[in-house]
């Protein structure tokens, strides 16, 4: 299985760049995973990372490294809607595809 | 709109009632899951169906039985529930290996 440790709770200015951090162990690394969930939403897949590097999809960028076992998501330009609870997840190669999650992160972003 | 609906939204129910989840998905995904989300705590994972086929039970109490009868449809049987299920009741797709979609969930109170 994996140890997914995530912030329980982070706040940022509107406007501003928040990075929220995702670190992990496990025995075989198979790809990582972010969600966004707003409150009584369901999660939304964001991005997926496998290699190491940067993966950028407009105001949102996702970083892995293998080596550390850590990954980042990056949110620039925040907006109020970006006030919502951030999933990290991991996939090993141990059989399932199916990725174990984190806690997640609520972010709230305020004027 | 995630392509993955769930009926109903919001549930109450007494600990000797019988009621049953309902999810659908319009994506053609062959994969569906059943996750529990609680306050504070990792979404979990309860059980896998890949092509109509249960392949995973993540050790769940028996008082919740899945049913699968197509690719497109899932549902969670519910039956002498105890206060400590109640929960937020996720459903998910996907293809194969790839990113899940989820529905906006149940949220399940039991008295």
């Amino acid at each position: 299985g994996q140890n997914i440790d995530q912030p329980t709770e982070m706040t940022a200015t509107e406007g501003a760049i928040v990075q929220i951090n995702c670190t992990y162990q496990t025995s075989g690394f198979n790809g990582l995973f972010w969600y966004q969930q707003h409150a009584g939403e369901a999660p939304t897949f964001l991005s997926y990372n496998v290699l190491d590097g940067l993966e950028e999809k407009g105001r949102f960028s996702s970083f892995l490294s293998r080596s550390k076992g850590y990954s980042y998501l990056l949110l620039k330009e925040l907006q109020m809607k970006d006030s919502a609870s951030y999933l990290c997840a991991v996939r090993d190669t141990g059989g399932s595809y199916i990725p174990t999650f984190g806690r997640g992160t609520s972010l709230i972003v305020h004027p | 709109e995630t392509g993955v609906t769930q009926t109903p939204r919001h549930l109450v129910m007494g600990m000797t009632n019988k009621k049953s989840l309902k999810c659908e998905q319009h994506l053609g995904h062959n994969a569906m899951y059943w996750y529990k989300q609680s306050a504070k705590k990792p979404l979990e994972l309860m059980f896998v169906y890949n092509f109509k086929e249960q392949t995973e039970n993540n050790s769940v109490p028996s008082r919740f039985s899945p049913e699968c009868p197509n690719s497109s449809h899932l549902f969670l049987h519910l039956h002498t529930l105890q206060p400590e299920d109640s929960a937020l009741y996720l459903c998910a797709s996907s293809h194969r290996d790839n990113e899940q979609f989820f529905g906006p969930g149940t949220r399940l109170t039991v008295l």
